[in-house]
């Protein structure tokens, strides 16, 4: 079966600018969550949605913002980007009932 | 060689020798917990998981134990092999038994293992 699916895998942004980065899980799968890797605070939870649905948040400011369609895919957006948004952000597709975290290859922002 | 203690950035081990990489977690209530290995440009491929009423588990080549008492969880890898090179993550999460997984995953620090021929 299909991996999950990121897109796109490089983007270059501008400080200031947005930013919307795609998601399509595992077929099947119910549960996508988001993470952003950096070598400083190492891969940190973003938020998880459920059949279109916020279930959880990770400590992250408001300018990061997230939403499931009813496919299950997702997307999540950074506004007003700033030098430090600059990571590798990770989907991970699950079945929603617990376990099961099977992660994409993620998308490399890097905001200049 | 092995290593084992408190969490170390890099291991290096001799092709064929067995490696151990520990993790520390810190949430008492979590219950589920997963050894992910990370290649560069790539993302965290899942090697095995374990549930907090199990104390070990084995795969092919791989072990995963688990200390609920003093909160620490370990990886083996047998005949470490060239393959085997890559950041090796340990998570853990809550609501595997309740809550359906809407926890998110809490990753460590990540430990590099460096296969030397």
């Amino acid at each position: 079966k299909a991996g999950v699916t990121q897109t796109p895998r490089y983007l270059i942004k501008t400080r200031g600018q947005q930013v919307t980065l795609s998601c399509s899980p595992i077929s099947g799968h119910r549960s996508v969550s988001w993470y952003q890797q950096t070598p400083g605070q190492g891969l940190q939870f973003l938020f998880e949605y459920f059949s279109e649905t916020q279930r959880n948040k990770g400590n992250f400011p408001g300018r990061f913002s997230g939403r499931q369609f009813s496919n299950s895919r997702s997307e999540m957006n950074v506004s007003t980007l700033e030098l430090g948004d600059s990571a590798l952000y990770l989907c991970a597709s699950s079945p929603g009932t617990g376990g099961g975290y099977t992660f994409g290859s993620g998308t490399r922002l890097t905001v200049v | 060689g092995e290593s084992v203690g408190l969490h170390l950035p890099t291991l290096s081990v001799q092709e064929g020798d067995n490696s151990i990489i520990n993790c520390a977690y810190s949430n008492s209530a979590s219950d589920y917990f997963i050894w992910y290995k990370q290649e560069s440009g790539k993302g965290p491929q899942f090697i095995i998981d374990i549930r907090s009423n199990m104390d070990k588990r084995q795969g092919q080549r791989v072990t995963v134990l688990l200390n609920k008492t003093v909160k620490h969880l370990s990886l083996q890898i047998a005949a470490t092999q060239p393959g085997d090179s890559a950041v090796y993550f340990c998570a853990e999460t809550g609501g595997m038994y309740s809550g359906g997984g809407a926890d998110g995953l809490t990753f460590g620090k990540g430990t590099h293992l460096i296969i030397q021929p």
